[in-house]
């Protein structure tokens, strides 16, 4: 149980252009999933909050124009690169709670490596 | 802004020695996370303590959850070359009330190398 997918899993694009990553709990709902990005030989770092149904919560410096998040059903949020440029270069991974259990316990998926060329 | 120190930063030991991995805030959080990360691959979660003096066991790993809730550890005993991994300890706000959620803050990681 608590499975959460990401796809794709790499993506190499050119600069300039707009990536599309979905991150999918796959048996189980989640009201909030969360994004995350990851620097080589560096831990996470929360971008921002992803609530089903409503706005997404960006933390202080991630641009919300530039990070576009949807959350459009209770199993599916995506993360949209706008105009990518080779320092947003890095490893995004997004993780989910599950609406039914109590807690703050987040699963995250296998991770999406961007590389902007 | 809530932080998480933890350390060490990298660690390499020998197969068969005991080791330990601290993470420190100076705030309180409402439950603390540890996860196991692969290279290329997004962290698995470990365990998860909620109450402060919380100790909880998996096979080799002692986990312990300060009394403040505020500090915890990874205790790993007799480590196997299957222990390598970086190991990154995670907090949940104490303002997390359950009607919504905060994403987890985490600390820099630990990079661990267990030789055969």
């Amino acid at each position: 149980g608590a499975v959460v997918s990401q796809h794709p899993s790499w993506v190499i694009c050119k600069s300039g252009t707009s990536v599309k990553i979905e991150c999918r709990s796959l048996d189980f709902q989640a009201t909030t999933m969360f994004w995350y990005r990851q620097f080589p030989k560096q831990s996470l770092m929360l971008m921002a909050t992803s609530n089903e149904g409503s706005k997404a919560t960006y933390e202080q410096g991630v641009e919300k124009d530039k990070f576009l998040i949807n959350h459009a059903s209770l199993t599916l949020s995506t993360l949209t690169v706008t105009s990518a440029h080779p320092e947003d270069s890095s490893f995004y991974i997004c993780s989910a709670r599950d609406a039914s259990v109590g807690g703050n316990e987040q699963f995250f998926g296998p991770g999406t490596r961007l590389t902007v060329l | 802004t809530q932080l998480l120190e933890q350390s060490p930063q990298f660690l390499s030991i020998q197969e068969g020695e005991n080791l330990t991995v601290y993470c420190n805030s100076s705030s309180v959080f409402s439950s603390l996370q540890w996860y196991r990360q692969e290279p290329g691959e997004g962290p698995v979660l470990l365990v998860t303590v909620v109450t402060g003096g919380e100790v909880k066991k998996l096979k080799r790993l002692t986990f312990q959850f300060g009394d403040a809730r505020k500090d915890s550890s990874l205790h790993i005993t007799a480590a196997q070359p299957g222990d390598t991994g970086l190991y990154l300890c995670a907090g949940a706000s104490i303002m997390y009330s359950g009607g919504g959620a905060d994403g987890l803050t985490f600390g820099k990681g630990t990079h661990l190398i267990i030789q055969p």
